[in-house]
């Protein structure tokens, strides 16, 4: 089975721009939520969807929004990336919100902003 | 926000037991208690996670304090393959996890 698959890999950007990032999660799964992680620390929480609605939000500025489509996948999206923005950008999805499910992550999107 | 510490590097030989500690200060009575391990340039691995009593899987046992305020993650024999950064985490129950900034564990042949 498929785990939680993320695209791009790898990307590049300049500051200013806007960043677009893609999560398929588990077949079944119906929960989706984001992470930072940038070099040398824990992943931090940035937002997460159960049935397409917003159940939490870390604390990222505005210029960070998600969604989460009918099929369960999500987007995540950065406006106005700044240097600091760069970091592995991971999607975890479970079964459902709750702590006691087992939370898979994705191998994540690799984002450098010059 | 719940605040999760752990030592920043262990050390173990191959083939003997592994106790890696993480202490979780602030944790609330509801928030569950995970444990994943990451490679470089991999997303994390599931371990672990339990709420009150120990658990065990067949990749390692969590034993977690009367109070809740710390855990365990035991590795039974360590491998060469278990060498990696291992990150605690508790939450849950606001629909978020808080990770510590991890153990780097460093397995001698």
């Amino acid at each position: 089975d498929a785990g939680v698959t993320q695209s791009p890999t790898h990307l590049i950007k300049t500051r200013g721009q806007h960043v677009t990032l893609r999560c398929s999660p588990i077949s079944g799964h119906k929960s989706v939520s984001w992470y930072q992680q940038v070099l040398g620390q824990g992943p931090q929480f940035i937002f997460q969807y159960y049935e397409k609605e917003e159940r939490g939000r870390g604390n990222f500025p505005d210029r960070f929004s998600a969604r989460q489509f009918p099929n369960y996948s999500s987007e995540l999206n950065v406006n106005a990336l700044l240097l600091g923005d760069s970091a592995l950008y991971l999607c975890a999805s479970s079964l459902g919100p709750a702590s006691g499910n087992t939370i898979y992550f994705g191998e994540g999107s690799w984002l450098t902003v010059v | 926000d719940a605040k999760t510490t752990q030592p920043n590097s262990m050390e173990s030989n191959e083939e003997e037991p592994v106790h890696l500690p993480c202490n979780h200060s602030t944790i609330s009575g509801t928030d569950y208690i995970h444990w994943y391990r990451q490679l470089p340039s991999q997303g994390p691995e599931y371990v672990i996670h339990g709420l009150t009593s120990n658990v065990n899987n067949r990749m390692a046992s969590l034993a977690i304090a009367e109070d809740r305020k710390s855990s365990t993650l035991i590795l039974h024999r360590a491998t060469l393959r278990d060498a990696a950064v291992y990150y605690c985490g508790s939450g849950g129950s606001n629909y978020k996890l808080t990770f510590g900034k991890g153990t780097l564990l460093t397995v001698n042949p």
